[in-house]
């Protein structure tokens, strides 16, 4: 299994480009969720999803797109980047939604740069 | 709305000192609670889970419910200890379990 896969790893962009994060797992989770990483900010949730078809705003969703046409994908996108949008993105998925012990499991991160 | 406290930013220790990271929560239910590490150029993983009440690489939690913490304790630190600790939190009482983070600690453990 190869677990949650984000590409890119790395990312520069000019400002007002748009661009998709992607996103794949293989363990058949339900909830997938992207968050944003930020010095002294922590993990912050963009959005996420409790299953195909089905999509819901985080903490700072403004600027980012998402949808959810298949179990396995969930792909992030940058609508119009802005240079406050230059993070490390994770990607994240866990077992069920009903089931709330279960554990995140995190994607390597994409690392973005918008110039 | 939920919340998780982590009020130290950086946290240094020499090996073989105790160590604690403070992780306090705010939520009106109740918690599903969680410790996640991020050890350099690895991807975050999870440490520990109160549910489980278990010990993991000699690290654990409690869950206080009357102090609203769940502080992550290790009686003797070693060097590869040293990484970024996130508390995290879920929503038990809802239909999304959204995982809510702390603005997490960076741990270094001094030889």
């Amino acid at each position: 299994n190869a677990g949650v896969t984000q590409t890119p790893k790395f990312q520069v962009l000019k400002t007002g480009q748009s661009m998709t994060l992607q996103c794949a797992q293989d363990m058949n989770h339900e909830y997938m969720s992207w968050y944003r990483q930020d010095p002294g900010m922590g993990l912050r949730l963009i959005h996420y999803s409790v299953g195909a078809g089905i999509t819901d705003q985080g903490e700072v969703p403004n600027g980012y797109n998402v949808s959810r046409s298949t179990t396995e994908d969930f792909p992030l996108r940058l609508l119009s980047a802005a240079p406050s949008q230059t993070s490390v993105y994770f990607c994240a998925s866990r077992a069920g939604h009903f089931t709330p012990h279960s554990p995140l499991h995190f994607g390597n991160g994409t690392r973005l740069t918008v110039t | 709305a939920q919340r998780v406290t982590q009020p130290e930013k950086l946290l240094s220790v020499f090996k073989g000192a105790p160590v604690e990271l403070k992780c306090n929560y705010s939520y009106s239910g109740s918690p599903e609670l969680f410790w996640y590490v991020q050890y350099s150029r690895q991807r975050l993983q999870l440490l520990l889970r109160h549910i489980s009440r278990e010990s993991i690489k000699g690290f654990t939690a409690d869950l206080n419910k009357g102090e609203t913490s769940f502080h992550l304790k290790k009686p003797f630190a070693q060097e590869e200890d040293s990484a970024m600790y996130y508390c995290a939190l879920s929503d038990s009482g809802g239909s999304n379990y959204k995982l809510t983070f702390g603005k997490g600690t960076l741990l270094t453990v001094n030889p």
